[in-house]
Order: structure tokens, then C-alpha cells, then sequence
């Protein structure tokens, strides 16, 4: 089936460290989203990138679109404790009416 | 703005009980959704909805059941539950379906023993 993966799994890094989640489909996707999950809470939505090799950024974290529309990336510059979460990406088949999760990456920063 | 609420936040059932989710939105939003989180493996879509009056099975929909009587309602049931249904579930919701930002609700955390 339609399938998201995400890696890693887990990532603990000392606070200042960059930090990088990666996410590929079995399938092109039309959009990927990312949400972040602090611990005990609920996803919250941070980006969604439409376009062939779009890049987005917000403040310490840059977000990427492969040219295949099938990868993406976020990459988080100079982490701090405040990064701390569950890092999701979510892509959009074309005509379906379902966001695919991937298994999220778990970031754990050493302040 | 209270966007999605889930209740209960918390449950407790013994294997065979029966218990129903609510999940209500202040957004009218069209879509709505109910996915369960367990450890490693992300969120799993159980059912979802893309207007008032219909439901649709999602990658997980064994053992539980939905309605959408009402646009900001959807309800998630559990008819006998069973100790592999142990996880957290989260409600989210959309103003329509693709390229649109989900939005969750606080979720709730139910144990079957």
C-alpha cells in the first residue's frame, strides 16, 4: 500500500547541534506537510510544500521538497530545548481524500 | 476559539466494554478524521469523514465504528473493546481534503484491560 517512511527514528543531539529528518514515498505525492508533537501533546501543523524542489524556510528550520516529489526534508539549525518532539511529515496522494503519516522522528536535545 | 475537543480525555475499559469518542469542531470544517498513535509507528487514519452524513474506512477501521450526524460532530465507537485497541486517539479536522492543514484535537488516551 500507499506507504510514508521517515528516518530516524530517534535523534539526540546537545543542544546547538543541527538536526535533520528525512521522508520518501513509495509514491509521488501532490504536497507533503510537516507537524511537530511536543511531548504529551497533539501534532501541530508547521509547513506544506506544493511545488518540484521547493524549499522553505522559518527561522532555524528548513524545509524540502524533492524534485521527484516523492522525498522531503527538515532540517533544524543551532537545535535548542525548545525543539524538543516528535517531527511528522504527512504527504497528500493525488485524488485522495487520506494524509499519510510518516512514523515521525523523536528529538531529544542535551541543553 | 476552542477549535477540535475531544472527550474524555482519558479512559480506563475492561475487554468487551463498549464506549464512544466524541470529537467536535468550531471551524466548519467539511472533513474529519479520527487516527490512533501507538509508540513507533505514527499516526494510523481508523475513519474518516468528508461531510455531514458520510464516513469512510481508513487504513485501520477494524473493530471500531463512526457517524457524522451533525458537520462539527464525529463520533468514534468501540463496540467490545479489546486490549489491542490500548493507544491514543486524535480527531482532526480540515476544511476540505487535499493541501488543506489538519487540525487536532488534544486527544485521549484509552487503556482496555
Amino acid at each position: 500500500g500507499q506507504q510514508v517512511m521517515q528516518i530516524p527514528q530517534y535523534q539526540h543531539v546537545q543542544e546547538g547541534e543541527d538536526f535533520t529528518t528525512y521522508c520518501n514515498s513509495s509514491t509521488t505525492l501532490s504536497n507533503i506537510q510537516w507537524y511537530k508533537q511536543r511531548p504529551g501533546g497533539h501534532p501541530v501543523f508547521l509547513i506544506q510544500l506544493v511545488k518540484s524542489g521547493e524549499v522553505k524556510k522559518q527561522k532555524r528550520l528548513t524545509f524540502q521538497f524533492g524534485e521527484a516529489k516523492k522525498n522531503s526534508s527538515l532540517h533544524i539549525t543551532a537545535t535548542q530545548t525548545t525543539d524538543v518532539g516528535t517531527y511528522f511529515c504527512a504527504g497528500w496522494m493525488d485524488s485522495s481524500y487520506k494524509l499519510i503519516f510518516g512514523s515521525g522522528t523523536r528529538l531529544l536535545v542535551r541543553p | 476559539n476552542a477549535g477540535v475537543t475531544q472527550t474524555p480525555k482519558f479512559r480506563v475499559l475492561k475487554t468487551g466494554q463498549s464506549m464512544t469518542l466524541l470529537c467536535a469542531q468550531d471551524m466548519n470544517h467539511e472533513y474529519m478524521y479520527w487516527y490512533r498513535q501507538d509508540p513507533g509507528m505514527g499516526l494510523r487514519l481508523i475513519h474518516y469523514s468528508v461531510g455531514e452524513g458520510t464516513t469512510a474506512k481508513g487504513e485501520v477501521p477494524d473493530g471500531y465504528n463512526v457517524s457524522r450526524l451533525k458537520k462539527q460532530n464525529f463520533l468514534l465507537g468501540l463496540e467490545s473493546a479489546a486490549p489491542s485497541q490500548t493507544s491514543v486517539y486524535f480527531c482532526a479536522s480540515s476544511r476540505t481534503g487535499t493541501k488543506n492543514i489538519q487540525y487536532f484535537g488534544a486527544g485521549t488516551r484509552l487503556s482496555v484491560l
